[in-house]
């Protein structure tokens, strides 16, 4: 049974670019959630999509969007990158009603 | 204003040592406690969580109490294994619907 699967693991930008991170959550799964971790820190919560919509957000700017579709997947967009977007994208998935989420083991993000 | 405070930062044991991390929270609103573990290169994985009701917890060779009044939790390792060196996380959240609210980390070090 495989875990929470993001893609791609590592990923190099330009400042100002666009990027886009994939997520596929944990068979059985329905709700996902993205984090932020940068170097030597906590993850830092991003937002929460359940049945295709923006549940919860975290104190993230508008540059950083989603999305979930009809299978659970997800995408984490952010735009207009910043050096200070450097970090490693965590994914997690759970069933929604249970506790305890699964964490992909991430993006690592550079942005130069 | 950071809800979820950890110490130490870091942490050397000798092989067979009790390592005990430290968690506090402001939040009374905090009703799941988990502890993550994460190696580097992967993402946190769920260690063990409490929930307020209960003063103590045991899976394995780890132990959580838990002092609702004082509001603070914390992680023991029993005979504990090169293998723990580790960073881990406290967290807590309202729910379980709510986001997860992580500490800074502790780094883990045994030493054979």
């Amino acid at each position: 049974d495989a875990g929470v699967t993001q893609s791609p693991t590592h990923l190099i930008k330009t400042r100002g670019q666009q990027v886009t991170l994939r997520c596929s959550p944990k068979s059985g799964h329905d709700t996902v959630s993205w984090y932020q971790q940068a170097l030597g820190q906590g993850p830092q919560f991003i937002f929460q999509y359940y049945e295709e919509e923006e549940r919860q957000r975290g104190n993230f700017p508008d540059r950083f969007s989603g999305h979930q579709f009809p299978n659970y997947s997800s995408e984490l967009n952010v735009n207009a990158l910043l050096l200070g977007d450097s970090a490693l994208y965590l994914c997690a998935s759970r069933f929604r009603g249970g506790y305890g989420y699964t964490f992909g083991s991430g993006t690592r993000l550079t942005v130069v | 204003q950071q809800q979820v405070k950890q110490s130490p930062q870091s942490l050397i044991v000798q092989k067979g040592g009790i390592p005990i991390i430290n968690c506090a929270y402001e939040n009374t609103a905090f009703d799941y406690f988990p502890w993550y573990q994460q190696f580097p290169g992967k993402g946190p994985a769920l260690l063990i969580a409490i929930r307020p009701d209960v003063s103590e917890k045991k899976e394995g060779r780890f132990t959580i109490s838990f002092n609702k009044s004082a509001k603070q939790f914390s992680l023991h390792i029993m005979d504990s294994q090169p293998g723990d060196s580790a960073t881990y996380f406290c967290a807590a959240s309202r729910s379980r619907d709510d986001k997860i609210i992580f500490g800074k980390g502790t780094r883990l070090h045994i030493l054979p």
